[in-house]
């Protein structure tokens, strides 16, 4: 595609519930990055994918959260018992390669209830 | 201390003045980022570089590898620039585009 694409846009879910958002990068981009940006607390690195492989899982803040991409391109965050704190804004960023310029999605706004 | 501070934290300009943001780090860098961020916007990357300047139109970013320190400038300031600017670091050791961000700069330019 044209650029990264998030989905879904926003999503409302009850405290409890499993979450999965879905990033698309850019054609070609082998490096997904996965950030979150909560209120207060500012952008923070959550995962890192080259290709298929996930070299860097660091950032993700509790065993609640996984990701996973398939066939270079697609990723999926999942977020399993979503828990009010986990209310925030996950963006996905690709770039063609590790340290090269960045490509930012729209994002997805989570709000746990 | 935080490893990536910005200054200042809120900025008002008249329409046309000149205006600066200063990032600081003090982590070892493969890359420093420049990003803007509209309200209830995305992210777009404005900068990425890693020695000396690079200027795109009226935007403006250096940075000084032996300071640790970056500035983005804006020339002729437009209401259209009114943003967050966030500074972003990539750790050197790493080599990728897992950064470290400065917690922004909100700019608001009045007509």
């Amino acid at each position: 595609g044209a650029g990264v694409s998030q989905s879904p846009s926003n999503k409302v879910t009850e405290k409890g519930k499993d979450v999965e958002l879905r990033c698309d990068p850019i054609s070609g981009h082998t490096a997904l990055y996965w950030y979150r940006q909560s209120l207060g607390q500012g952008l923070e690195f959550l995962i890192y994918f080259q290709g298929n492989s996930a070299p860097d899982k660091s950032g993700l803040p509790s065993d609640r959260f996984s990701a996973e991409r398939t066939g270079g391109s697609v990723s999926t965050l999942t977020i399993q018992r979503t828990q009010q704190e986990d209310s925030a804004v996950y963006l996905c960023a690709s770039s063609f390669e590790n340290t090269g310029e960045l490509f930012f999605g729209e994002g997805s706004r989570l709000t746990v209830l | 201390k935080n490893e990536v501070e910005q200054s200042p934290q809120n900025l008002t300009a008249q329409e046309g003045e000149f205006i600066t943001i200063n990032c600081s780090y003090s982590v070892g860098i493969s890359a420093l980022h420049w990003l803007q961020q509209h309200p209830g916007g995305g992210i777009v990357s404005l900068f990425m570089l890693s020695s000396g300047k690079k200027k795109h139109g009226r935007l403006i970013a250096t940075i000084n590898i032996q300071e640790k320190h970056s500035s983005l400038h804006i020339t002729a300031s437009h209401p259209r620039d009114s943003a967050v600017y966030i500074c972003a670091v990539g750790d050197n050791w790493d080599a990728t585009n897992k950064l470290i961000f400065g917690t922004g700069t909100l700019l608001a330019v009045q007509p």
